[in-house]
């Protein structure tokens, strides 16, 4: 099974702040990474999908990036809504599999 | 507008079975993979299962793996979680969750808001 492990778990930052989490796949997964946000009694959102391609009406201060083994989350200026909990979930093999999640707040 | 709708949850005793239904409009149902999701209070996000566009290919996380049956019923625009011999590690909000693809290398596009699901005595 592909274990997917993200970093930090937790962070503090504030408005303005160019943000970025790291997700890591036990291996290649080629670019079946997908990111999720999800705020407190919200279902997950879809902001990224395939590593690279932002979700249609997703701010584009969401940028995802990497392939194989290794993939970044980057917010390039956090708002005040982007506050919340982000999973990276990989696609390429089942079992499907989420990173334990990484989450932002308000420094 | 797509919509997935979860009912079915609730408190079962442990070894108990419940099934999980999820009601889907807003789009063709027989086009895409849709999924089980869970989680449990304040932890993350646990793929559960998955079903192929035709029920022709499936899979399940190891957890729930000869506990848990999907299915679906695409003519009714329904999908399904039957599971069975219920533990408390199971106790979860679970999710209807709608994949891009018919396949299973695309991405959760829609979410349901999700069922409770409480395993205890």
């Amino acid at each position: 099974d592909i274990q997917m492990t993200q970093s930090p778990s937790s962070l503090s930052a504030s408005v303005g702040d160019r943000v970025t989490i790291t997700c890591r796949a036990s291996q290649t997964i080629s670019s079946y990474l997908n990111w999720y946000q999800q705020k407190p009694g919200k279902a997950p959102n879809l902001l990224i999908y395939a590593a690279s391609n932002l979700q249609s009406g997703v701010p584009s201060r969401f940028s995802g990036s990497g392939s194989g083994t290794h993939f970044t989350l980057t917010i390039s200026s956090l708002q005040p809504e982007d506050f919340a909990t982000y999973y990276c979930q990989q696609s390429y093999r089942t079992p499907l599999s989420f990173g334990g999640g990484t989450k932002v707040e308000i420094k | 507008e797509v919509q997935l709708v979860e009912s079915g949850g609730g408190l079962v005793q442990p070894g108990r079975s419940l099934r999980l239904s999820c009601g889907a409009s807003g789009f063709t149902l027989d086009d895409y993979t849709m999924h089980w999701v869970r989680q449990a209070p304040g932890k993350g996000l646990e793929w559960v299962s998955g079903i192929s566009w035709n029920s022709g290919s499936i899979g399940y996380a190891d957890s729930v793996r000869g506990r848990f049956i999907i299915s679906r019923h695409n003519a009714k625009n329904s999908l399904y979680l039957q599971m069975n011999s219920l533990r408390a590690e199971d106790t979860a909000l679970y999710y209807c969750v709608k994949d891009r693809s018919s396949g299973w290398n695309g991405y959760f596009d829609y979410w349901g808001q999700g069922t409770l699901v409480t395993v205890s005595s």
